[in-house]
């Protein structure tokens, strides 16, 4: 069974640019969350999608969207980016919805702003 | 309110000797308590959880963690430590309710030393 897959793998952008990330659950799952991971914040949740319905939300400003498609691939979408918006975002899928359940997380996506 | 702290940012043991990684939370409802694993550039990997059932929960590669009430401890130990144990460790709490919140600590980074 392939594992949780995001790409691309790194991405560079600029200061004001909008960035789409994108994450291909684990077959069969059909809850995708969103993480952010700074050296300063460490690991922050973003935001929970399952069934194409955002479930949870964590504390990011509007700028961090995402969504969920029929066959649960989910994209996270940051508009005018910030140099603070440099991290590590990981995506990990889960069979059911709710956080509480045991997740399976993908590589990450490392953004810099530049 | 739920937070959760892992008392030391960097742990070094020899290879063999034991381990021991301490997180304590604190959570207004019956929580579930996880460790997490992350190994450089790789994403995260569950270790081993806590949902209400055994107190004494193990996990992969010899890991096993004690959820005490009373002292809002979750620690993380290991008997004799590898190698390959060396990576970052996640302590991580979350509640199952209308409004799910998951919680991840800071990190604890072990070094094995040969």
């Amino acid at each position: 069974k392939a594992g949780v897959t995001q790409t691309p793998r790194y991405l560079i952008k600029t200061r004001g640019q909008q960035v789409t990330l994108s994450c291909s659950p684990i077959s069969g799952h059909r809850s995708v969350s969103w993480y952010q991971q700074t050296p300063g914040q460490g690991l922050q949740f973003l935001f929970e999608y399952f069934s194409e319905t955002q479930r949870n939300k964590g504390n990011f400003p509007g700028r961090f969207s995402g969504r969920q498609f029929s066959n649960s691939r989910s994209e996270m979408n940051v508009s005018t980016l910030e140099l603070g918006d440099s991290a590590l975002y990981l995506c990990a899928s889960r069979a059911n919805s709710g956080l509480q359940t045991e997740a399976f997380f993908g590589q990450g996506t490392r953004l810099t702003v530049v | 309110a739920q937070s959760v702290t892992q008392l030391d940012s960097h742990v070094s043991v020899s290879e063999g000797t034991p381990v021991l990684l301490r997180c304590n939370y604190s959570s207004s409802y019956s929580p579930s308590l996880f460790w997490y694993v992350q190994h450089p550039n790789k994403g995260l990997q569950l270790l081993l959880k806590y949902t209400s059932a055994a107190t004494l929960v193990k996990g992969i590669n010899g890991f096993e963690a004690e959820f005490k009430k009373s002292e809002t401890s979750f620690h993380l130990t290991k008997p004799s430590a590898h190698m390959s144990d060396a990576a970052e460790y996640f302590c991580v709490v979350s509640k199952m309710n209308r409004d799910d919140k998951i919680i991840f600590g800071k990190g604890t980074r072990l070094h094995i030393l040969p």
